[in-house]
């Protein structure tokens, strides 16, 4: 069964410092992998995309690295800002159509002032 | 900017009651989608819809129906709601045929069946 699991569930880290969120998969065949931020009661939104021969890509202040052996990506965040606030999303998909999805439970980030 | 648009932000409805949640999307994406997002489940499909009038079940079809008569508007049906089914509802497009391109969201409708 294909799964996609976060870590951690949440966290609290202070403006200014820098985070990173985990994602394993076990999705086969596998695609790619995308990152989306969900702020509260709006919808996800994607960050960025990692296919399969791509290591690391960043969009700002957002860094996400894929390591397509062992399975995992990561979602790096550079100097933490209150709009970081926030629920991350890993989507790993199966097909280049983009219809055969698999969600991570995401990972729910507060920056404090 | 993409620009999908779910009728109602917040829904309460009784047990047994038919429910419908609108989605319109002003794009001409062909595929749409419909989720529901539990805590800690992350997002699982309902169902989607990748052309007028076509329909595809997804993970938890059980329970809902959809309806696409029109390429920007996509509907999903309760039949008999459940306390169960209380959620978040979440509707997406995205182009038929562009590879790898995201999933464009509404904003979602929580919806409470009492």
């Amino acid at each position: 069964k294909n799964q996609v699991e976060q870590s951690p569930q949440s966290l609290i880290i202070l403006e200014g410092k820098n985070c990173t969120l985990q994602c394993n998969y076990t999705v086969s065949p596998f695609s790619n992998l995308r990152w989306y931020k969900q702020d509260t009661g709006r919808g996800p939104v994607s960050l960025t995309i990692m296919t399969f021969s791509e290591n690391t890509k960043s969009n700002g202040r957002y860094t996400a690295t894929l390591d397509a052996d062992t399975k995992q990506s990561s979602l790096h965040i550079t100097a933490s800002q209150l709009s970081d606030s926030a629920s991350y999303i890993c989507v790993v998909s199966a097909d280049a159509a983009g219809n055969k999805l698999t969600f991570g439970g995401g990972t729910r980030v507060l920056v404090k002032p | 900017d993409v620009k999908v648009t779910q009728s109602s932000r917040y829904l309460v409805k009784r047990t047994g009651e038919k429910v419908f949640l609108e989605c319109v999307q002003d794009m001409d994406h062909e595929n749409m989608f419909w989720y529901r997002q539990d805590p800690g489940l992350g997002l699982r499909l309902i169902y989607f819809s990748y052309d007028v009038k076509m329909k595809e079940k997804g993970d938890i079809p059980e329970g809902y129906s959809v309806s696409r008569e029109k390429k920007e508007r996509f509907s999903l049906i309760l039949e008999s709601a459940s306390t169960n089914q209380t959620s978040m509802y979440l509707c997406a497009s995205r182009p038929g045929s562009s590879y790898n391109s995201p999933l464009h969201f509404g904003n979602g409708t929580r919806l409470t069946v009492t």
